[in-house]
């Protein structure tokens, strides 16, 4: 079974105070890693895809990077509009079919 | 491009009731996804729809079930309802094998 995990659970900074969130995951074939931004009783936002080990994408304050066994989300010199929960989710493909599984989520508290 | 639209925003019910919730995928998808989000929870996969079949589930009973219409946009209905249903139910399409999924601002259920 899919396993996707992610660290902290909850996070404060200040702003300007540079932090990485963790999503470590267990497939079986990975199609793919997915990262979210989730404001309150909203629907999740993409982020990022990242297929395979050593690939990193940008996007504005936030670089995602992936490994064979989890991925990172860092965020440089956040501001108080980046409070919001960060979700991974991963993409399996069984029996011909995709199938996604997302993490709990790390709810991100940034302090003016 | 009004992306992926979800009605109702809000729905309360009671216990034993039945529910329809809909969804209008992003022009040019043709594959849509739902998810259930309990609070504080990451989404949970329930099933996907593709060419108006269900294409792959999750976890749900079959108290849980869907439609997909040539135009691509879906309903999802719950018969029974329990408690425990309810949730921020989120709505996501995609093009068949895509990247990304882009996820609408789901419907809040509250079964009391």
């Amino acid at each position: 079974e899919d396993q996707v995990t992610q660290s902290p659970e909850a996070l404060r900074l200040q702003e300007g105070e540079s932090s990485s969130l963790n999503c470590s995951y267990t497939v079986s074939g990975l199609r793919g890693l997915f990262w979210y931004r989730q404001d309150p009783g909203k629907g999740p936002e993409f982020l990022f895809t990242l297929y395979s080990a050593g690939e990193e994408k940008e996007k504005e304050r936030l670089k995602a990077t992936l490994t064979k066994k989890e991925s990172f989300l860092h965020i440089t010199a956040p501001k108080p509009e980046d409070s919001a929960t960060y979700l991974c989710a991963v993409r399996t493909y069984s029996g011909g079919y995709q199938k996604v599984t997302f993490g709990i989520g790390t709810k991100l508290q940034v302090i003016p | 491009d009004a992306g992926v639209t979800q009605s109702p925003t809000h729905l309360i019910k009671t216990r034993g009731q039945q529910v329809t919730l809909r969804c209008s995928p992003k022009s040019g998808h043709d594959t849509v996804s739902w998810y259930q989000q309990a609070l504080g929870q990451g989404p949970q996969f329930i099933f996907q729809y593709y060419e108006e079949e269900e294409r792959q589930r999750g976890n749900f009973p079959d108290r849980f079930s869907g439609h997909q219409f040539p135009n691509y946009s879906s309903e999802l209905n719950v018969n029974a309802l329990l408690l425990g249903d309810s949730a921020l139910y989120l709505c996501a399409s995609s093009r068949d094998r895509g990247d990304e999924q882009f996820f609408g601002p789901g419907t809040r259920l509250t079964v009391l």
